[in-house]
């Protein structure tokens, strides 16, 4: 397997633009998982999700921050409208997990967004 | 409900000397426990977890941590420190079940190895 797959690797907007950014998990996997990290805030999960439902978005920081799971392998995180203060690197994450037990987490290389 | 702790933020040691990394947890179920390292610049890569079987776990690069539920611990230990471990070190529990089920991170240490 290719192991858990982030696009764009990098990003560059302006403020006010929206950033979409896009994951595709491993195979067979049940979990998936939005963190963003940065300097002053750390790791920080964001979302996650469990065949394809959203289980715990406590973690999101406002309305600007949208994250989507249409099928078991594809999930967005959208920002709209992105402000400099969400320049981090945002990192993807799958997992298996049974009778809900979250196993190990696979990361993805991660999208480094700056917003100017 | 559930917490991470990690003890301290910065430990620093000389190369060829034991390796600690504190981290207590709190959880209302019994825990899954792992810990992950980050190298500079790079992803997150788990080093060891612990799944309610033995109490002594066993990771990659030497490192293993024990589970103690009598101090709520899971601390990260190496017998001998290499340049190599200089890294990010975070420490995660889940627990819960259901729509209880959460997954927590500890804020890191950052370890770094003096030759």
């Amino acid at each position: 397997d290719a192991g858990v797959i982030q696009s764009p690797r990098h990003e560059v907007t302006e403020m006010g633009q929206e950033v979409t950014l896009r994951c595709k998990p491993i195979s067979g996997h049940d979990y998936l998982f939005w963190y963003r990290q940065t300097m002053m805030r750390g790791l920080e999960l964001l979302i996650y999700f469990n065949n394809n439902v959203p289980i715990d978005d406590s973690g999101m920081p406002e309305d600007r921050f949208s994250a989507k799971m249409p099928n078991a392998s594809f999930s967005t995180l959208k920002i709209q409208p992105s402000e400099p203060r969400d320049s981090a690197v945002y990192f993807c994450a799958s997992s298996s997990g049974l009778a809900g037990y979250i196993d190990e987490q696979f990361f993805g290389p991660g999208t480094r967004l700056t917003v100017l | 409900a559930q917490s991470v702790t990690q003890l301290d933020s910065h430990v620093s040691v000389s190369e060829g000397t034991p390796v600690l990394l504190r981290c207590n947890y709190s959880s209302s179920y019994s825990p899954s426990l792992f810990w992950y390292v980050q190298h500079p610049n790079k992803g997150l890569q788990l080093l060891l977890k612990y799944t309610s079987a033995a109490t002594l776990v066993k990771g990659i690069n030497g490192f293993e941590a024990e589970f103690k539920k009598s101090e709520t611990s899971f601390h990260l230990t190496k017998p001998s420190a290499h340049m190599s471990d200089a890294a990010e070190y975070f420490c995660v529990v889940t627990a819960g079940a259901g729509n209880n089920r959460k997954l927590i991170w500890g804020l890191g240490t950052s370890l770094a190895v003096n030759p």
